[in-house]
Order: C-alpha cells, then sequence, then structure tokens
C-alpha cells in the first residue's frame, strides 16, 4: 500500500539554525500539507501546495517557513531560523480524497 | 467559522466497556467533510473515517462505530468492547470543500483502556 514518508524522523538543532525537513507524498496524489503538533496538543495546519505553488497558508506559517517542491517526489518545509517553539512535531500529508500521513518529525530545537 | 470541538479531555474505561468520543463542528458551508484519526502512543497519525455532509447514514466497522447527525452538528465514534490497543489519543477533524481540503482538528480525546 502507498504511503507517505517523511526524513529525519527525529531532528535536533540550536536555536538559530536553518533546518529542512522532507517528505515523500504518494505519487498520484495532488495536494500536498504541512502540519504542526505541538507536544500534547492538536494538530495544526501550517499550509498546503498545488501545481507547484502555495494554495493556503496558516498564521502560523510567516516569512520563517518556506515549502518546495524540488524535484517530481520530494516536498520540504524549510525553517529559516528555527525558534525554541518551533519544537513540535511535523507532518506532511498528502490527498486524493482522504488525507494520508506521514508518521512525522520530531524538531527539536535548544 | 470552522471549528470542531472534543469536550473530552480524558476517558479511561476498563477492557470491554464500550466507549463514545464526542465531536461536535461549526462551519457555514453545506459541503463538507468530517473524519476521524488515531494517534497511538508512537505518534503516527492513523486514518480511521471519512463522511461527506451528504450521508448521515451510520457506519460500522468492526468494533467501531460512527453517528453523524447535521441537526447536532455532531460526529460522534463509538467503540464498542474496548481493548487495551485502543489506548490513544483521538481527534476529529473537518475539512470544507473547495477550501484546499485542509484540515481543521479538534483537541483531541486521550483514551485510556485498562485491562
Amino acid at each position: 500500500e502507498p504511503e507517505v514518508t517523511q526524513t529525519p524522523s527525529h531532528q535536533v538543532t540550536q536555536m538559530g539554525q536553518e533546518v529542512i525537513l522532507r517528505c515523500v507524498p504518494i505519487s498520484n496524489h495532488l495536494y500536498f500539507y504541512w502540519y504542526r503538533q505541538i507536544l500534547g496538543q492538536k494538530v495544526e495546519f501550517l499550509v498546503s501546495f498545488y501545481n507547484n505553488e502555495i494554495s493556503e497558508k496558516s498564521e502560523i506559517f510567516d516569512d520563517q517557513f518556506s515549502v518546495e517542491r524540488p524535484d517530481g517526489s520530494n516536498f520540504t518545509l524549510k525553517i529559516r531560523s528555527t525558534k525554541l517553539e518551533d519544537s513540535a512535531m511535523y507532518f506532511c500529508a498528502s490527498t486524493n480524497n482522504e488525507q494520508f500521513f506521514g508518521p512525522g518529525t520530531r524538531l527539536t530545537v535548544l | 467559522a470552522q471549528k470542531v470541538t472534543q469536550a473530552q479531555t480524558e476517558i479511561s474505561v476498563v477492557e470491554k466497556e464500550d466507549v463514545t468520543l464526542d465531536c461536535v463542528y461549526e462551519t457555514r458551508d453545506t459541503t463538507y467533510y468530517l473524519f476521524w484519526y488515531k494517534q497511538p502512543p508512537s505518534g503516527e497519525l492513523v486514518f480511521l473515517i471519512r463522511r461527506n455532509s451528504f450521508d448521515e447514514q451510520n457506519e460500522i466497522s468492526g468494533r467501531y462505530s460512527w453517528n453523524f447527525q447535521k441537526s447536532t452538528s455532531s460526529f460522534n465514534f463509538t467503540i464498542t468492547a474496548s481493548q487495551v490497543v485502543d489506548s490513544a489519543v483521538y481527534f476529529c477533524a473537518l475539512s470544507e470543500a473547495g477550501n484546499t481540503d485542509k484540515l481543521i482538528f479538534g483537541t483531541g480525546t486521550r483514551l485510556q483502556v485498562f485491562p
């Protein structure tokens, strides 16, 4: 069964550093998403991506965040200068009606 | 504005008990979709069900059943004869058609099933 994959599973970084979280969506899906879940809290929408551009973004998705689909398979989330409050689980998802989520990347900012 | 409310923060039951997780939603759209996801301790989000706003039939899948009532804007989830493996956080979510299909999640209900 096709699945969304994410790498790395856990990333530890120093405050102020740039991080890139990687996702490989399901191949025939057209919409891609990033969500964030701060520990113990709900899952929050960050951004949706369609036809090689952002289709919607939330208030959380400020200038520090960017997304890219550098080739036909990868979908990345970049945080330019990480803050302590960026520590969270980041989920990638893709959809063809149901949203399939990747296993998540746990980002820890020290 | 869209909103999903899961008023039950945590529920504890003993194995074999039935348990119902409540979900109330708000939306102005007439076409929308409702979801339930399970998040076990390992952290991944496991899709359980997707229901569109025009289908109010209750659904049963093994020990799981869902009750969708538009009149009360609720989409409740019942686990029959609960098992320890059902212990997880359960999230209800909403997406509005034509709105990039982004999911708006509730705050989740932590279910603990004790042996």
